[in-house]
């Protein structure tokens, strides 16, 4: 069965550049997460789409953007990296985003900010 | 705001023992609980999922049971194998929430062969 795809898989910035992060979820689910997860903390919630809307908002710093597209493929764009920014970012999907919908995870995407 | 607790952070037990995990959460109108494995430095495998109106799920040797009223969930595992050693984290949508999973900080299991 087909699951969640991100991508790169790792990533290594430098302190204020840019990164661009990708989330493809399973087909035909139209809701997508994104989820920060730091060394040895739980994840954290950032922000979610459905029907290509903004859905919910998080914890997401400012510097953070992100969009879902037309064909429901996500990416997380983030500015002026910071070396707090070093995280997995996990990527979710469900069939509907008021709750009742199990989420299924992607493979994280490492990014390290040096 | 919704609360999710794990107890305990950390348990070591010996090859073939049962367990139970538990976890917490402080807003009963929960959605639904999963449950999640995480192997050191990887992605959560979900494990189980319990909506509001059920009380427990079964998936092979794991059983999750879920009681709205307390704010609890348990996730027992037989017979435990080495291969059981990871983290597991339950986590919650809470109610009228848009779905965002409110994580526990895990539970990390080491079965000893």
């Amino acid at each position: 069965a087909a699951g969640v795809i991100q991508s790169p898989r790792h990533l290594i910035k430098e302190k204020r550049e840019t990164a661009t992060l990708k989330c493809y979820p399973i087909p035909r689910h139209d809701t997508v997460y994104w989820y920060q997860q730091g060394p040895g903390q739980d994840p954290q919630f950032l922000i979610s789409f459905y029907e290509k809307m903004q859905s919910d908002k998080g914890s997401i710093p400012d510097r953070f953007s992100a969009q879902q597209f037309s064909d429901y493929h996500s990416e997380l764009n983030m500015s002026s990296l910071e070396l707090g920014d070093s995280a997995l970012y996990f990527c979710a999907s469900s069939l509907g985003h008021d709750g009742t919908y199990e989420q299924y995870f992607g493979p994280g995407t490492r990014l390290t900010v040096t | 705001k919704q609360e999710v607790t794990q107890i305990p952070a950390a348990l070591s037990v010996p090859e073939g023992e049962n367990l139970v995990l538990n976890c917490s959460f402080t807003d009963s109108a929960i959605y639904n609980l999963q449950w999640f494995r995480q192997d050191p430095g990887k992605g959560l495998t979900s494990l189980l999922l319990i909506q509001s109106s059920q009380r427990e799920q079964t998936s092979g040797r794991l059983n999750a049971s879920l009681d709205k009223s307390s704010g609890r969930s348990t996730l027992y595992i037989a017979a435990s194998q080495p291969g059981d050693s990871a983290t597991y984290l339950c986590a919650s949508p809470p109610g009228g929430s848009q779905g965002n999973l409110i994580f526990g900080k895990g539970t990390k299991l080491s079965v000893k062969p």
